[in-house]
C-alpha cells in the first residue's frame, strides 16, 4: 500500500518551453501533496503544499507563477514548470499523505534537465 | 521551528558490520520521527516511524531506531549490514499538530565487501 507514481520519470526541454510532472496516488486518497526539489548530493528542498481542491502554499522564495501546482483531485498533484531555465534542472520528487495518517509516501522523482 | 542534524554525511562500513547513524533534532514541540532511505536515483522510501508509544521501533529489513527525548536523538541502527544498504539515508521531523517535513542534510552509507 502507499503507492505514490511520478510522471514521466526523465524529461528534457529546450529553454522556454513549459513541463508538467504528474503525481499520483495509486492506492489511498492523498489530502495533501508535496513537491520537493533536490540538488545533487543535497537534502530535499520543500517548495509547495497543496491540498485538495485549494490553492497552494508556497515556501519562502519559490515563485508561485513559475512552479504552477494544481492538486485537483484526491490522487492527481501535478507541477507545471513554466518559461524552464536551465536554471530550472533538478530532481523533483513529490509526496503525499492521507486523510488520516502522518507519514508522507514519496513519488519516484522526475529528472528535469533544461538545455 | 524545527531542525535536524545528521551528524556524519558518509559513512563507509564493511558487509556484515554493524552500523549507526546520527540524528539529533531540535523543537520546541512534540515530534514525530521518520527515516527514509533513498536508492540513486530514485524517491525516498519510508524506512521507519516514532509516532508515540515504544521508543524503539524497527523495520521490515533489519534496521532499528530508538527514540530518546533527553537526547533528542533519533539514531538509526543495523546489527549486520549488507551491500544492499547502500544509499543516502534521510532523517526527518514533523510536529505533532503539522504536516511538513524538515530533512536533515543526509547520510551516505557505503556497504564495502
Amino acid at each position: 500500500g502507499a503507492v505514490v507514481s511520478q510522471h514521466p520519470s526523465r524529461v528534457i526541454c529546450k529553454s522556454g518551453t513549459s513541463v508538467k510532472i504528474e503525481c499520483r496516488s495509486l492506492d489511498f486518497q492523498a489530502t495533501t501533496m508535496f513537491w520537493y526539489r533536490q540538488f545533487p548530493k543535497k537534502s530535499l528542498m520543500l517548495m509547495a503544499t497543496s491540498n485538495e481542491g485549494s490553492k497552494a502554499t508556497y515556501e519562502q522564495g519559490v515563485e508561485k507563477d513559475k512552479f504552477l501546482i494544481n492538486h485537483a483531485s484526491l490522487t492527481l498533484s501535478t507541477l507545471t514548470v513554466t518559461s524552464a531555465h536551465p536554471e530550472d534542472s533538478s530532481f523533483y520528487i513529490c509526496s503525499a499523505r492521507g486523510r488520516a495518517g502522518v507519514a508522507q509516501y514519496f513519488g519516484p522523482g522526475t529528472r528535469l534537465l533544461v538545455l | 521551528a524545527q531542525s535536524v542534524t545528521q551528524l556524519d554525511s558518509q559513512v563507509p562500513v564493511f558487509e556484515e558490520a554493524p552500523v549507526e547513524l546520527r540524528c539529533n533534532y531540535s523543537s520546541s514541540v512534540s515530534v514525530y520521527l521518520f527515516w527514509y532511505v533513498q536508492y540513486p536515483n530514485q524517491g525516498l522510501q519510508l524506512l521507519l516511524k516514532y509516532l508515540s508509544g515504544s521508543t524503539l521501533v524497527e523495520s521490515i529489513n533489519g534496521f532499528e531506531a530508538e527514540f530518546n527525548k533527553s537526547q533528542t536523538s533519533f539514531h538509526l541502527r543495523k546489527p549486520s549490514v549488507h551491500i544492499s544498504d547502500t544509499a543516502e539515508y534521510f532523517c526527518a521531523v514533523s510536529i505533532t499538530s503539522g504536516s511538513r517535513l524538515t530533512f536533515g542534510e543526509g547520510t551516505q552509507l557505503t556497504v564495502n565487501p
